[in-house]
């Protein structure tokens, strides 16, 4: 089963931050990474696929990096809208897994 | 649009049988690019995913659930279900559900529903 530690478990933030969000899996994963936004109440929302890739309809300000077993959500210039909870997830081998979460905060 | 809605029991006593359904609106199930999931997340806790089926009824679930855990699809209902059998305490979650596309895994989540097993 493959580990995703994510980091911080929660962060704050001002309108206008650049914040980074890491994903670290257990073993090589190639890209095989998503991330996901969720408020609460709200189903959560497909932001990054294929760790790099925006889904479409997602601000440009969110981007992903990262390949192997490090990877990294990016949002540039936050706004008060970004908050929520953030998570990974490894969609590389079964059972799929997920990170434990990262839940930003606005200032 | 097709959107996801779990529905069921949000009380269920311990050692009896969770049943949850997630009906597809907006859309047919029967697509042929997806699987359906159903995924968890105690109060407090990360994610964890249940298991999945495809339309034809394959299944794959989490080894560590695998004993206890049943998905089933009505495509007849646009719906599928999960029941999870012998529930305790740590059975007590927030239950999604959601579509997994074969290449990109999920791309739509239902809003969740709180079940807790208590007597």
């Amino acid at each position: 089963e493959t580990t995703l530690t994510q980091s911080p478990a929660f962060m704050s933030a001002t309108p206008g931050d650049k914040v980074n969000i890491s994903c670290k899996a257990s073993q090589d994963i190639d890209d095989d990474m998503n991330w996901y936004q969720q408020k609460p109440g709200e189903a959560a929302i497909f932001i990054i696929q294929e760790a790099t890739t925006l889904v479409p309809g997602i601000p440009p300000r969110f981007s992903g990096s990262g390949y192997g077993t490090d990877f990294t959500l990016t949002i540039n210039n936050i706004e008060s809208e970004d908050a929520a909870y953030y998570f990974c997830l490894q969609h590389d081998n079964f059972p799929l897994t997920f990170g434990q979460g990262t839940k930003l905060e606005i200032k | 649009q097709v959107q996801l809605q779990e529905s069921g029991p949000g009380l269920v006593k311990p050692s009896q049988t969770l049943s949850l359904t997630c009906t597809v609106s907006g859309g047919s199930i029967s697509s042929g690019s997806y699987y359906w999931s159903w995924i968890r997340q105690p109060a407090g806790k990360g994610l964890e995913w249940i298991g999945r089926i495809y339309t034809s009824g394959s299944t794959n679930y989490n080894p560590s659930l695998k004993s206890r855990v049943t998905i089933s699809v009505d495509t007849s209902k646009n719906q599928f279900s999960l029941k999870l059998s012998s529930v305790t305490a740590a059975d007590t979650a927030v239950y999604y559900c959601a579509r997994d596309h074969v290449y990109k895994a999920f791309d739509l989540w239902g809003r969740g529903t709180l079940v807790t097993v208590s007597s």
